[in-house]
């Protein structure tokens, strides 16, 4: 079975900062997404940003991009230009490419300071 | 952009009844996924359904069950309640698995309260 470890409850940064999110993974298939989900106060689920495994280069949205290390099995998350509006539980999750449900990890509850 | 719709948002039940949750997925979607994610916690997968069958089924009690209709919306079934199924319950859609990319599009949730 697979599993998705995010070691950080709790992260803070300030204003305009940039702050990195860790998260780490355990799988055996070959194939497969990796995603970072943003749940605000409203408990909303928001796609962040998404991984395929296959591809090499570090997606980037906006002010979002991860840095994906499949050997080690390490898929971080950085924010740049950290923004009040960042404020929330950021989960990391796996989806394999013949089963699509999503494992997530625990989240990471992130701060940001005015 | 027309999102996933659940409705009821909000409901409220006592022990031992049911309860009957529905998901409308984003036009032309044609899988649906059901979570559960009790207070404090990340989302846990509970069944998927693809073309109207299931298509993979994860940590659901036998008390609850689901099913996708031919317009594509699902409904998930929970009998017997318990204090324990007190949670947030979210539904996904995504696109046709053979042409997807995975993204899973998650609606606002519907939260179960059972006292």
């Amino acid at each position: 079975a697979q599993t998705v470890t995010q070691s950080q409850p709790e992260m803070s940064v300030q204003e305009a900062e940039t702050v990195t999110l860790s998260c780490t993974y355990d799988t055996s298939e070959s194939d497969y997404y990796l995603f970072w989900y943003k749940q605000p106060p409203s408990r909303q689920m928001i796609l962040v940003i998404r991984q395929e495994a296959y591809k090499q280069q570090n997606a980037t949205e906006n002010r979002f991009s991860v840095n994906f290390q499949k050997a080690a099995k390490s898929f971080s998350l950085k924010i740049s230009d950290s923004q009040l509006g960042d404020a929330a539980m950021y989960f990391c999750a796996y989806s394999g490419a013949g089963s699509y449900q999503l494992t997530f990890g625990k989240g990471t509850k992130l701060s940001v300071i005015p | 952009a027309a999102g996933v719709i659940q409705s009821p948002r909000h409901l409220i039940k006592e022990k031992r009844e049911t309860a009957t949750l529905k998901c409308y997925p984003i036009p032309r979607h044609d899988t649906v996924y059901w979570y559960q994610q009790g207070p404090g916690q990340d989302p846990q997968f509970l069944i998927s359904f693809y073309e109207k069958m299931q298509s993979d089924k994860g940590s659901i009690p036998d008390r609850f069950s689901a099913q996708q209709f031919s317009d594509y919306h699902s409904e998930l079934n929970m009998s017997s309640l318990e204090l324990g199924d007190s949670a947030l319950y979210f539904c996904a859609s995504s696109w046709p698995t053979h042409s997807g990319n995975g993204e899973q599009y998650f609606g606002p949730g519907t939260r179960l309260t059972v006292t």
